[in-house]
């Protein structure tokens, strides 16, 4: 079946450090992937979503690239901010939409002045 | 942007008790809420797709007897655990599409159940 497997926590940087959070899929057909972020006391967020291969989501500095060819969807930011700190969540939909998202366990950062 | 509330953010019971969680759309209408459920150091579970006016559509493996939802306005969607036990203790957590929109979810902050 349909899953996603993300890099396990938590991932601790100092500020201005670049952030990669690992994600891989394993999906029939060309599901929609995405990124959500939940900052400490709120919901999930969507931070960035690619429907189709090469497709390249991004939002706040964040950027992912889905991937067919390593069913990959990493999220990368350049320089990370203590405001950035969060957990994020990668997930995936098959049916191409919003329905059904199923989630990887979630990545939590934290960032260091 | 769209604001999901949940009720309680937490909430501890005793085993045998029943449960009811809250899942509010604060600025919109939802004709379509989900429900999950999120272990520690585990992936969110999509439980059951909630549908104002009509019943839920539980996911493989989830017992509808033992969580029941229901969704009897566009803007409010409940979770009731039925005779919690210590292996229902986690984090349940809610989404809400806007009616008529067949796009992004908002989330609720979720809830966490601790049966003692």
């Amino acid at each position: 079946g349909n899953s996603v497997t993300q890099m396990e926590g938590p991932v601790t940087l100092s500020e201005e450090a670049f952030l990669t959070i690992n994600c891989t899929y394993t999906a029939t057909g060309y599901p929609s992937l995405f990124w959500y972020v939940q900052y400490p006391g709120e919901g999930l967020q969507l931070l960035l979503k690619a429907t189709k291969a090469d497709d390249k989501g991004s939002n706040k500095g964040f950027e992912a690239t889905y991937r067919k060819e390593t069913t990959s969807f990493h999220l990368e930011k350049g320089s990370v901010q203590v405001s950035d700190s969060a957990v994020y969540f990668c997930a995936l939909s098959s049916s191409g939409g919003y329905n059904k998202l199923i989630f990887g366990a979630g990545t939590r950062l934290a960032v260091h002045p | 942007g769209a604001v999901v509330s949940q009720h309680p953010s937490w909430v501890i019971c005793k085993s045998g008790t029943s449960v009811k969680i809250e899942c509010r759309s604060l600025d919109f209408q939802a004709t379509t809420m989900f429900w999950y459920r999120q272990f520690p150091k585990q992936s969110l579970m999509l439980m059951a797709t909630s549908n104002e006016g009509s019943k839920a559509t539980y996911e493989q493996g989830v017992e509808k007897d033992k969580f029941l939802i229901n969704h009897a306005s566009l803007t409010l969607s409940t979770l009731t655990v039925t005779s919690a036990h210590p292996e229902d203790s986690s984090f349940y957590i809610c989404s809400a599409r806007p009616s008529g929109n067949t796009g992004e979810l908002f989330f609720g902050e979720g809830s966490r159940l601790t049966v003692l």
